[in-house]
């Protein structure tokens, strides 16, 4: 029974790339969110998907950030033209529904370095 | 706009004593609270969790307290372990029954157990 898995674990990119993480939820679930964690600070919500719907993106960037969830196949987080500043640990989560008590599980994340 | 706080960066606890977490927030809309434990190079684990409509929620050595006339929560660690050592992470939404699960985290407490 695979947890949530992420790839890669270790992105590197230089600035003015583009960074593409994936994320494969537990089976069986299908709400997927994505998190940021900042160095020395918590984790910021980003994005909800469910399969093929965006249900709450407040969270992310207004520009060069986007993310998607297809039918098949895993959830992607999309950086264009990234900055120092997006240098982070990017998480997803997933749960069964998208009721507030539903214990999200997390992948162990993929840490981006911007150089 | 941080609306979860958790004001002590560390703790240092001694094997076999008692760990108290603390985690203040400032949305009194927020209904359903979770601790989740984070090892390094790990995604969060979850830990325990209390809706609003209790005040105290136990599970095993783990014990979650909510004042929320002070809008504060505390997770009690009894005995502390040495494998309890890891960042906690106090998290909270709105709409228990009726939102998804928006969780806003906290900076996180990373907590020390010595032998």
């Amino acid at each position: 029974n695979a947890g949530v898995m992420q790839n890669p674990r270790h992105l590197v990119r230089r600035r003015g790339q583009e960074a593409r993480l994936r994320c494969s939820p537990m089976k069986g679930h299908s709400h997927v969110y994505w998190y940021r964690q900042l160095p020395e600070e918590g984790l910021k919500f980003m994005v909800y998907l469910q399969k093929e719907n965006i249900i709450d993106e407040s969270g992310m960037p207004k520009e060069r950030f986007s993310a998607e969830f297809p039918k098949e196949g895993p959830s992607i987080l999309r950086i264009q033209q990234v900055v120092r500043g997006d240098s982070a640990a990017y998480f997803c989560a997933s749960s069964q529904s998208g009721r507030s008590y539903n214990e999200q599980f997390f992948g162990p994340g993929t840490r981006l370095t911007v150089l | 706009d941080q609306q979860v706080k958790q004001n002590s960066p560390s703790l240092s606890v001694q094997e076999g004593r008692i760990s108290i977490l603390n985690c203040d927030y400032t949305n009194s809309m927020f209904d359903y609270f979770l601790w989740y434990k984070k090892y390094p190079a790990e995604g969060p684990t979850f830990l325990i969790s209390i809706s609003s409509i209790k005040d105290k929620n136990e599970d095993g050595r783990f014990t979650v307290f909510l004042n929320k006339s002070a809008k504060h929560l505390s997770l009690h660690i009894v005995p502390s372990q040495p494998g309890d050592s890891a960042v906690y992470f106090c998290a909270a939404s709105v709409g228990l029954l009726m939102g998804w699960g928006k969780f806003q985290f906290g900076a996180g407490t990373q907590v020390v157990v010595t032998p």
